[in-house]
């Protein structure tokens, strides 16, 4: 199993909700990374766990709370967000921080009204 | 300030056309530059550089890196309507400091071939 799944695929919230983007891998990677894409750039880091502890968080607003409840599984909780969150939330994963070689899942559409 | 910039930002061939992507960089403690093809949505990995001068090769697909001169370069021969995709350069930096671990990517370039 090669794969990165992330639910949902879409998700549309205002911006009073609290929500829960879910990912899921099953390769025995140690190291998880949450990034976000807007429409026409490139993805940016927003934060890397490495042996399910939090090791880079790249200045993301609190309104963004990770969580890494075991190896296999990273969350990323949303409250309060702005329409200016809304864009593609991609997970990734890799064998170690060091590896480099990042498998990414399909990402979640996020849409904030 | 790392930099990945890619070049062009942009391309539209005809199928069988040959094409030629460049990726340079500036970063601190470098480790490895990686390409990726990203179609809708999950960017897939290509490559792997580590090694000066070393050329990857996948099917159509070849990449060479330089590190003397901070760039490398990816090539597709005989391209297809399936190669259409934005194409993607990052480089990771070593362990040592804080930022380990951490992919930079270039804007990207949208490569599109017609029929």
């Amino acid at each position: 199993d090669t794969e990165v799944t992330q639910t949902p695929k879409h998700l549309v919230m205002g911006m009073t909700n609290k929500k829960s983007l879910k990912c899921e891998q099953h390769m025995g990677h140690r190291a998880m990374y949450w990034y976000k894409q807007k429409a026409k750039k490139p993805p940016e880091l927003m934060f890397v766990y490495s042996y399910e502890k939090l090791s880079i968080n790249e200045s993301v607003p609190s309104r963004f709370s990770p969580e890494c409840p075991n190896s296999s599984l990273l969350n990323l909780h949303l409250h309060a967000l702005q329409p200016e969150d809304s864009a593609l939330y991609l997970c990734a994963s890799s064998q170690t921080r060091n590896e480099g070689k990042l498998f990414f899942g399909s990402g979640t559409q996020l849409s904030v009204l | 300030e790392d930099k990945v910039v890619q070049s062009p930002l942009s391309l539209v061939v005809h199928e069988g056309d040959t094409v030629t992507l460049n990726c340079s960089y500036e970063v601190t403690n470098f480790r490895s530059l990686l390409w990726y093809k990203q179609e809708k949505k999950a960017p897939t990995f290509l490559f792997m550089l580590t090694s000066s001068g070393i050329e990857k090769k996948s099917g159509r697909l070849s990449s060479i890196l330089d590190k003397k001169e901070l760039f490398s370069i990816l090539n597709i021969t005989a391209t297809q309507t399936g190669d259409s995709a934005i194409y993607l350069c990052a480089v990771i930096k070593d362990a040592g400091g804080t930022s380990y671990g951490k992919l930079t990517f270039g804007q990207g370039t949208i490569l599109t071939v017609h029929p």
